[in-house]
């Protein structure tokens, strides 16, 4: 919704690395936040980039740059536990708006 | 703490019925946010609570729908009457504030409109 685009669905390998690309509209733009979502559960945080640039959280990093209006999250040594949603969610003047996410599916 | 608390997890009833799922947000945050989410529509913002005053109504989708935070600890999102295109997952989630923090989401509120 409200031009965030994400890819629809993603395939990857357990073990590998996964790029799961968001652009969205900059008006307003405060940040950006991922969160994931497990089949039939609530959606938990993963990160938020205020600034450019690229922040690493263990397996997980994401990326932000204000002025293209993109962002990324990578998501290495794939576990089958990351089968799950991702969801890209601009903050626009102080209001999280969430887009339809990325369903990644992790084969063995 | 128990983390944000809704119910009923699972609702069904049948068209013309009213329907009412409740929200118990973390204790000291401020903002609450009732979202529902489709396959088609994906997660979508309905209202937003700050200090228990609805802020945010724009995405009240119509009359049908009404929400009340009458306290700090307790929010209620009501249908009236319910449609089938009314079913859903309605989540509850609450925050610090309304953009900069993360939000806590409930476990969410499984609607079926017969």
């Amino acid at each position: 919704g409200q031009n965030i685009d994400q890819p629809t669905e993603m395939t990857a390998t357990e073990g590998a690395i996964v790029q799961i690309n968001c652009t969205y509209q900059t008006s307003g733009f405060n940040g950006l936040f991922w969160y994931q979502q497990h089949a039939g559960e609530a959606p938990t945080f993963l990160s938020y980039n205020v600034l450019d640039g690229l922040e690493e959280k263990g397996r997980f990093s994401s990326f932000l740059s204000r002025s293209k209006g993109y962002s990324y999250l990578l998501l290495k040594e794939l576990q089958m536990k990351d089968s799950a949603s991702y969801l890209c969610a601009p903050n626009r003047d102080d209001k999280i708006i969430f887009g339809k996410g990325t369903r990644l599916h992790i084969l063995p | 703490d128990a983390g944000v608390i809704q119910s009923p997890r699972h609702e069904v009833t049948e068209m013309g019925q009213e329907v009412t799922l409740r929200c118990k947000p973390i204790s000291g945050h401020d903002y609450l946010f009732w979202y529902r989410q489709t396959m088609m529509r994906g997660l979508e913002l309905l209202i937003y609570f700050n200090n228990n005053v609805p802020i945010d109504d724009s995405g009240m989708p119509e009359d049908r729908f009404s929400a009340k935070m009458p306290n700090a600890s307790f929010s209620t999102l009501k249908i009236q009457p319910s449609e089938p295109r009314d079913s859903a997952v309605y989540f509850c989630a609450s925050s610090w504030d309304r953009g900069l923090n993360e939000q806590f989401f409930g476990p969410g509120t499984r609607l079926t409109v017969l």
